[in-house]
């Protein structure tokens, strides 16, 4: 069945950059997503690429998509301790080219240090 | 607020009691989504719904599982026997269902803890 992977923890400094990856095996993705979520809150969509997008920007965001190895980064600049949270990185399962449900990977952890 | 609501945020109950979570989407979306969430894990699929058909469920969802939405709007999933290993947080999500990027994006709701004893 489908995965989705990503590194448990990461650790920066308030200011640089935070780079966090995620591979997924469903070769007929369409849609993935970045969620986020705040100790006790609930899941918050960051933002989502379509797949036969390389790059979005979005303010501080930017995704990248190599489809060819099936990898998926996110990058927050200029990182505050206010996204020190866990960024779940999620595939949208296709379904009659709408979309079913998510598969998620098990989120990393991002802390910031000030 | 026009998010989607979940309802109660926390249960407590004992192991074979029967529980029954609610979930309210955002009006108008057509498609409902039911996923688990353990500690250190991220969510799990369960179900989802399109209008009032439940069009998918997951190998996680046993016979003690049930989901309804009768009238299309909102859903409940219903635990029969409860078991220790049932303890988490049941996650509720909502979409429009319409074809393209926004109509896939799934709005979560605060999710109901269940704790098990």
């Amino acid at each position: 069945g489908e995965d989705v992977e990503q590194s448990l923890f990461l650790s920066v400094r308030e200011g640089d950059s935070s780079v966090i990856n995620c591979t997924y095996t469903d070769s007929s993705s369409t849609y993935l997503y970045w969620y986020k979520q705040e100790p006790g809150a609930g899941l918050q969509l960051l933002t989502y690429i379509f797949s036969n997008m390389d790059m979005k920007q979005d303010q501080r965001l930017t995704v990248l998509l190599n489809k060819k190895d099936k990898h998926l980064s996110l990058r927050i600049a200029d990182t505050q301790t206010g996204d020190s949270a866990i960024y779940f990185c999620a595939d949208g399962v296709e379904d009659g080219g709408s979309q079913g449900n998510l598969i998620f990977g098990k989120g990393t952890k991002l802390s910031v240090k000030p | 607020d026009t998010g989607v609501s979940q309802n109660p945020r926390h249960k407590i109950t004992k192991r074979g009691q029967n529980v029954t979570f609610r979930c309210d989407p955002i009006s108008e979306h057509n498609r409902l989504y039911w996923y688990r969430q353990t500690l250190g894990q991220g969510p799990e699929f369960l179900t989802y719904f399109q209008n009032e058909a439940q069009l998918e469920k997951s190998r996680l969802l046993s016979d003690r599982f049930s989901a309804e939405r009768p009238k299309g709007s909102f859903s409940t999933l219903e635990i029969q026997r409860t078991e220790q290993g049932d303890s988490a947080m049941y996650l509720c999500a909502s979409s429009s269902g319409l074809a393209g990027g926004l109509g896939n994006e799934q709005f979560f709701g605060p999710g109901t803890r269940l704790t098990v004893l």
